[in-house]
């Protein structure tokens, strides 16, 4: 069964450093993986992916993620923190036992940005 | 073009009432889910649709939960009767392809408490 796992339900940084969030997924088969950010009072949205190809993934707001076959791992990366960077962070992969969008996330990681 | 969207955006219901929630996807988009998440815990698959059908129900808890979708346009899920267990935040999602590398948009989420 594929699985994910978010180390540290809340991580806290200073405004301008980085910003590293981690996730590391069990998969039978090679996995595709996904973060998703939801901002205080909204909904969740996809931050980046990961399916096939380059690595090193980059998404919106400055965010990259690195898929690392052998660790087992796609953590979420920011070089500079800032203030609106403050939300609750998701790690996930898709069941590849569905023939869907079906969509099994960790725990979340809440991230706070010290002024 | 509009999101998804969900109403309620709260609820606080009474153990043994009744309460229906409401998803309307991404027009066009024929495949919708439910999720939820419990306080503290991982966000968990409910059930797919396919236009008005059930694709996937597996994550469905139990028979107190009734899903629809008739026509295949807006959702509702109905919770009769609640118990104090079922509070947590829903949150519906749709796609307009199926496929583990698609994205799935997410709505804000239903806040649901029943005390």
């Amino acid at each position: 069964a594929q699985s994910v796992t978010q180390l540290g339900s809340h991580v806290s940084v200073s405004e301008g450093a980085l910003v590293l969030l981690r996730c590391n997924y069990s998969s039978s088969v090679p996995p595709y993986l996904f973060w998703y950010v939801q901002y205080p009072n909204q909904g969740l949205q996809l931050l980046l992916k990961y399916t096939t190809g380059a690595t090193l993934v980059k998404g919106i707001n400055g965010f990259e993620a690195e898929f690392k076959k052998s660790e087992t791992s796609f953590h979420l990366t920011k070089p500079s923190a800032h203030m609106s960077d403050a939300a609750e962070y998701f790690c996930a992969v898709t069941d590849p036992d569905s023939s869907a969008s079906k969509i099994i996330f960790g725990s979340g990681t809440r991230l706070s940005i010290r002024p | 073009e509009a999101g998804v969207t969900q109403f309620p955006s709260h609820s606080v219901i009474e153990k043994g009432q009744t309460v229906t929630l409401r998803c309307d996807p991404i027009s066009g988009h024929d495949n919708l889910y439910w999720y939820r998440r419990v306080m503290g815990k991982e966000i968990k698959f409910l059930l797919h649709f396919v236009k008005e059908s059930k694709q996937d129900e597996s994550g469905m808890p139990n028979n107190r939960f009734l899903a629809e979708r008739t026509g295949g346009t807006y959702s509702t899920l109905k919770v009769q009767p609640a118990e104090l267990e079922d509070s947590g935040v829903y949150f519906c999602a749709s796609s307009q392809f199926r496929g583990r590398s698609t994205e799935a948009f997410f709505g804000q989420g239903t806040r649901l408490t029943v005390v």
